[in-house]
C-alpha cells in the first residue's frame, strides 16, 4: 500500500531552522510533494522533489532521497506566520496523490 | 487571477438529505480532485477525473459520486449523508504533466444535523 510517515509535531522559535522528515512506503512513485495548510484555510502547494536532491525556494528547501525512501522540508529565518500543518504527499505515476498525516509546527516568539 | 473556486463555503444539511458540493476552476486544467478532510487529519482523496476519465478509490463509499459537465466544473454529489461524512471538502486541479502541483480551492465545510 501507500503510506507516509512524518511527526506529527514539531515546535521552534523565531529565526531558527526547522526540518520536518518524511518517510514513505509506496509503488510507483513518481516524486514527493509538500503543502502548507493554516487552521481553516486550504492547503497550498510549497515544493515538489522530483530527483534526489535539494530543491530551494525562498526560505523553504525539500530534500529528497529515493534509495532512502525519505525526504524533509526545511524552514529557515522561521516567522510567527509559518505556524501550520506541513504535509508531504508522494505522487504516483498513476497521477494519484496520497498524504501524510500533517506535521503540525508552532513557532515561539 | 487564475483560481479553484468552491461553493458553498459551508453547507449545513440533514441526515439523510442529498447535497451537493460544487467546484470550478479557471486555470484550464485537464485533472480535478475531490478530497475529504476531517479535523486534524490528512486530506483524503475521494476520487479525481483526467478530463472526463472518472478515477474512483477503491476505499470511497458509493454515497459518494461525482460529475464533471465540462473542463471548469466539477461536482460532489453526496446521496444520502451521515454523521460521519461531517468534513471538510477540498477541490483541487493541476495539469497532465505538472501533477505534482495540485492548486486547492478553500473548501466547503460540511455539517450534517
Amino acid at each position: 500500500g501507500q503510506s507516509l510517515e512524518q511527526p506529527s509535531e514539531v515546535t521552534a522559535v523565531e529565526g531558527a531552522i526547522v526540518q520536518i522528515n518524511c518517510t514513505y512506503q509506496t509503488s510507483g512513485f513518481y516524486g514527493l510533494s509538500w503543502y502548507q495548510q493554516h487552521d481553516g484555510g486550504a492547503p497550498t502547494f510549497l515544493s515538489y522533489n522530483g530527483l534526489d536532491g535539494l530543491e530551494e525556494t525562498g526560505r523553504f528547501s525539500s530534500f529528497l532521497s529515493r534509495s532512502d525512501s525519505y525526504g524533509y522540508l526545511l524552514l529557515q529565518e522561521l516567522q510567527m506566520k509559518d505556524s501550520a500543518s506541513y504535509f508531504c504527499a508522494h505522487n504516483t505515476n498513476a497521477g494519484k496523490s496520497t498524504f501524510g498525516d500533517g506535521t503540525t509546527l508552532t513557532v515561539k516568539p | 487571477d487564475a483560481m479553484v473556486i468552491q461553493n458553498p463555503r459551508y453547507q449545513v444539511t440533514q441526515f439523510g438529505k442529498p447535497v451537493t458540493l460544487s467546484c470550478s476552476q479557471t486555470l484550464n486544467h485537464n485533472v480535478m480532485y475531490w478530497y475529504q478532510q476531517k479535523s486534524s487529519q490528512a486530506p483524503k482523496l475521494l476520487f479525481h477525473y483526467y478530463d472526463k476519465d472518472f478515477n474512483n478509490e477503491a476505499d470511497t463509499p458509493d454515497n459518494f459520486q461525482s460529475r464533471r459537465p465540462n473542463t471548469s466544473f466539477c461536482f460532489l454529489d453526496i446521496r444520502s449523508p451521515g454523521l460521519g461524512d461531517a468534513a471538510m471538502y477540498l477541490c483541487a486541479t493541476s495539469s497532465i504533466q505538472g501533477r505534482e502541483t495540485q492548486y486547492f480551492g478553500p473548501g466547503t465545510r460540511l455539517l450534517v444535523l
